[in-house]
């Protein structure tokens, strides 16, 4: 019952690098969502995918992209890493107003 | 727009205390409530949830009560454990603000710490 996998665990960037970020969960949600949690913030929501084909921005969207590639898989994607997106970055998907259900989440350090 | 307000921690407690996180919410429709917790290096779990007025959630000893009139769904639990130290999310899904799946907006964590 693997639920929510996200890969990879942690990561190291260089300020400019680029990566992905991969999400894929196996409960046959139709919502899937990227969060990232800073000290003393909270989780903030990056972008969001309602259903299979579409995305929406969240509240801190600038400096990300995301693809909804089917739908068990969503991606997000940092083209130009900076410092200030040091973070812990959660996958979390649901069905409709429910509960969601998070990955372990990713590590994220940019230096 | 939605929004979650939480008590500032981190608490401290001894062994056995009882435990009161405030959570209060702003919505504009009929919100779902929810607490997750987040134990250290793990993501977050639901612990409990609520979807209508005056609906008590429980887990694991820990309860809260979906209170309309005061916009609240505070946590408590009558006696903690040290395994409880965590950090506490109070969330609300309100899915009356559009027809699609909304995402939970969450408050900023409760860090709780309980001491032997």
């Amino acid at each position: 019952n693997a639920g929510v996998t996200q890969t990879p665990k942690f990561q190291v960037l260089k300020t400019g690098q680029s990566m992905t970020l991969q999400c894929a969960q196996d409960m046959n949600h139709n919502s899937m969502y990227w969060y990232r949690q800073d000290p003393g913030m909270g989780l903030r929501l990056i972008y969001y995918s309602a259903s299979e084909g579409t995305t929406d921005k969240g509240e801190v969207p600038n400096g990300y992209n995301v693809s909804r590639l089917n739908k068990r898989e969503f991606s997000l994607r940092l083209e130009s890493a900076a410092p200030s997106q040091t973070s812990v970055y959660f996958c979390a998907s649901s069905n409709w107003n429910t509960e969601a259900f998070f990955g372990q989440g990713t590590r994220l350090t940019v230096v | 727009g939605d929004s979650v307000t939480q008590m500032e921690g981190p608490v401290t407690l001894s062994e056995e205390a009882f435990l009161t996180i405030n959570c209060t919410y702003t919505a504009t429709g009929y919100p779902s409530l929810f607490w997750y917790v987040q134990y250290p290096g793990e993501g977050l779990q639901l612990l409990l949830k609520a979807t209508k007025a005056d609906d008590k959630g429980s887990n694991k000893g820990f309860e809260a009560t979906y209170r309309k009139e005061t916009t609240s769904f505070h946590l408590e639990k009558g006696s903690v454990q040290v395994s409880d130290s965590a950090v506490y999310f109070c969330a609300l899904s309100d899915a009356s603000r559009n027809s699609g799946n909304t995402p939970l907006v969450f408050g900023k964590g409760t860090r709780l710490s309980v001491i032997a």
